[in-house]
């Protein structure tokens, strides 16, 4: 299996931040990575695939880079809407989750 | 633009069979999407399932469930299930329905539905 590590696990920022979140694969997924945001009682939303290709109507300030083993997504200037807890998930070899990342207010 | 619902009986009990349904909403299930089943426990991160191919023969399921899990398809009803077996507790979740082609990210997902395993 493959395992994927997000960090922090809870993000305290201020509106206007520029915020960077961590994930980390176990092994090799070259691209194979995708970044979700959820809000509390919602489903998943993908903002980011292969790592770095921003999903259709995602806002320009959220930005992914890496490959491999190492990957960030990255909120320049944080929106009070973008206060939401944040998923990686590689889909390389069957499909795994890192266990989120909660960005709350400071 | 196609939807995702899904459908459940809301309680299991213990050491029974879950089963959800996931409906979708135009003549397309048979496209070139994998279809999965994502679950989240109150207050916890999300766990992948497993997933079916469009073709209803080929499916993956997360090593950790695969021995209770099962996914099916129905082409004719544009319909794909899930159902896990011997359920304790540690089922209790919220269950969604999600598509991807391959290899590609989930782009489409149901609203969720509540399931709780309890007598």
């Amino acid at each position: 299996d493959i395992q994927m590590t997000q960090s922090p696990s809870i993000l305290a920022a201020s509106v206007g931040d520029r915020v960077t979140i961590t994930c980390r694969a176990s092994q090799s997924i070259s691209s194979w990575l995708a970044w979700y945001q959820q809000k509390p009682g919602k489903a998943p939303e993908l903002l980011i695939y292969k790592a770095s290709i921003l999903q259709s109507g995602v806002p320009s300030r959220f930005s992914g880079s890496g490959s491999g083993t190492e990957f960030t997504l990255t909120i320049t200037s944080l929106q009070l809407e973008d206060f939401a807890t944040y998923y990686c998930q590689q889909y390389d070899n069957n499909r795994t989750f890192g266990q989120g990342t909660k960005v709350e207010i400071k | 633009q196609m939807q995702l619902q899904e459908s459940g009986p809301g309680l299991v009990k213990p050491s029974g069979t879950l089963a959800v349904t996931c409906a979708v909403s135009s003549d397309v299930v048979s496209d070139r999407y994998w279809w999965s089943w994502v679950r989240q426990a109150p207050g916890k991160g999300l766990e992948w399932i497993g997933e079916i191919q469009y073709s209803g023969v080929r499916t993956n399921y997360n090593p950790s469930l695969k021995s209770r899990a099962s996914i099916s398809l129905d082409k004719s009803d544009n319909k794909f299930s899930l159902r896990l077996t011997s359920v304790t507790a540690a089922d209790t979740a919220v269950y969604y329905c999600t598509r991807a082609k391959f290899p590609a990210p989930f782009d489409l997902w149901g609203q969720g539905t509540l399931l709780s395993v309890s007598s």
